[in-house]
């Protein structure tokens, strides 16, 4: 079974442009959430989906990002217009409801912003 | 101060030593506590939970002190393969289930 799987896995765009991050959780899994490290820093938490419901956001860290997971299966993350401190990796993981305490990550994009 | 702190290490251990790491959390209403490992440039992924009586897996033991606020984990007999990050994370009371806060991790390095 394919894990969660991240499009693109590596990105180096100019300060100002737009990125799109693309997420295809574990199949049948109803959670999806992303999370961001950027450099020196430590993992958080940016939101959680519930299908394609919004259930938690309270780690996006301004109006520049927008999740979407429109009919609950694939999630994206825009980033727009990306600047410098937006430089990470960004990470997509997603579990089952009731699924207990095991979230499945996926390897990451990384998004490098010049 | 962070929510979760973890010493940076790194730790550099010869095989079969014994590791231990601490984690403390400032929250005290943190609910769930976890370790997950972490390779370089790869996903997190949880090595184990932590319950408030301790709880053991093959070689690793975690543990958890509410009243201090602190976590360990313990790796016994350290192998080539334990060498990653470690990531010391906890999740608030009332959180949804993914909204977790990560220490900044702990990285072993075991050396033959």
């Amino acid at each position: 079974e394919a894990g969660v799987t991240q499009f693109p896995s590596h990105s180096v765009i100019e300060k100002g442009q737009t990125v799109t991050l693309r997420c295809d959780p574990i199949s049948g899994h109803d959670n999806l959430y992303w999370y961001r490290r950027v450099m020196g820093k430590e993992i958080k938490f940016l939101l959680h989906f519930v299908k394609e419901s919004k259930q938690d956001e309270s780690g996006m860290p301004n109006n520049r990002f927008l999740a979407e997971r429109t009919g609950g299966t694939y999630s994206t993350l825009k980033v727009q217009p990306a600047e410098l401190e937006d430089s990470g990796v960004y990470f997509c993981a997603s579990s089952p409801q009731g699924g207990g305490n095991t979230i499945y990550f996926g390897e990451g994009s990384w998004l490098t912003v010049v | 101060r962070k929510e979760v702190e973890q010493d940076p290490g790194p730790f550099n251990v010869p095989e079969g030593a014994t590791v231990a790491f601490n984690c403390t959390y400032s929250n005290s209403a943190s609910q769930s506590f976890f370790w997950y490992r972490q390779d370089c440039r790869k996903e997190p992924k949880l090595l184990m939970s932590v319950y408030s009586s301790g709880n053991e897996d093959g070689r690793f033991t975690a543990q958890l002190n509410r009243a201090s606020q602190y976590i360990s984990l313990l790796i016994r007999d350290s192998k080539l393969s334990d060498s990653a990050t470690y990531l010391c994370v906890v999740k608030r009371y009332g959180g949804s289930q993914g909204n977790l806060i990560f220490g900044k991790g702990t990285k072993l390095s075991v050396k033959p």
